[in-house]
């Protein structure tokens, strides 16, 4: 079955890096854009970036445009989120999730990234 | 950007019916906004309900159906059971930009 297990949250301070990372599996992965969509805590979804099947094309929410780069690596069944510059308002749990275009499937469990001094 | 708009919360009786419903800012929801349907129980990842305004997926519960309705997408569910309470969202997809609702938090009570 398709499982997506996210990685790499943690405690970070205003202003640094994080890359988090996504690693897929019961899928062909190299088939299927990728999505990644944020909850601050107590608040709703938010959806953040995707990025094409063949990493050629990306998607960003303005919020965070500019800030965060979404990769991928097909040969490690990985999609990456490099966030820079973080704001305590990116403090939230990060889920990856599967494209199906134009929608999504299935979901990870997520991870939790809290920007804090 | 558009906004989508859901009830914050409803009430359903174990058994009963309920509609959720997901306006759009933006006019008439349509076929072509591609409305999804999330649940999220608490301390849960979400999960896809329905996808593309109607579909269903192998773990989505017969009790659940999509629509459009008065210019709206619509998730009705019928015959309400206690481990359908639950956060549920929707989201609608315009020209490639993703938009969530607000969220309706379902109490079955």
């Amino acid at each position: 079955q398709v499982q997506l297990v996210e990685s790499g949250g943690g405690v970070v301070q205003p202003g640094r890096s994080l890359r988090l990372s996504c690693a897929a599996s019961g899928l062909t992965f190299s088939s299927y854009a990728m999505h990644w969509v944020r909850q601050a805590p107590g608040k709703g979804l938010e959806w953040v970036a995707d990025i094409s099947y063949d990493g050629s094309d990306q998607y960003y929410a303005d919020s965070v445009k500019g800030r965060f780069t979404i990769s991928r690596d097909n040969s490690k069944n990985t999609v990456y989120l490099q966030m820079n510059s973080l704001r305590t308002e990116d403090t939230a749990v990060y889920y990856c999730a599967r494209d199906v275009n134009p929608g999504i499937d299935y979901w990870g469990q997520g991870t939790l990234v809290t920007v804090s001094s | 950007q558009a906004v989508v708009t859901q009830e914050p919360s409803l009430t359903v009786s174990p058994g009963g019916t309920v509609t959720l419903t997901c306006g759009s800012s933006t006019g008439a929801v349509t076929t072509g906004l591609y409305p999804y349907w999330f649940q999220q129980r608490p301390g849960q990842a979400p999960r896809t309900l329905i996808s593309d305004t109607s579909n269903k997926h192998s773990w989505t519960p017969a009790r659940f159906s999509g629509s459009l309705l008065g210019g709206k997408a619509a998730l009705t569910l019928s015959g309400a059971q206690p481990d359908d309470e639950a956060e549920y969202y929707c989201w609608l997809i315009y020209s490639g930009v993703r938009v969530f609702g607000g969220g309706t938090k379902l109490t079955v009570l």
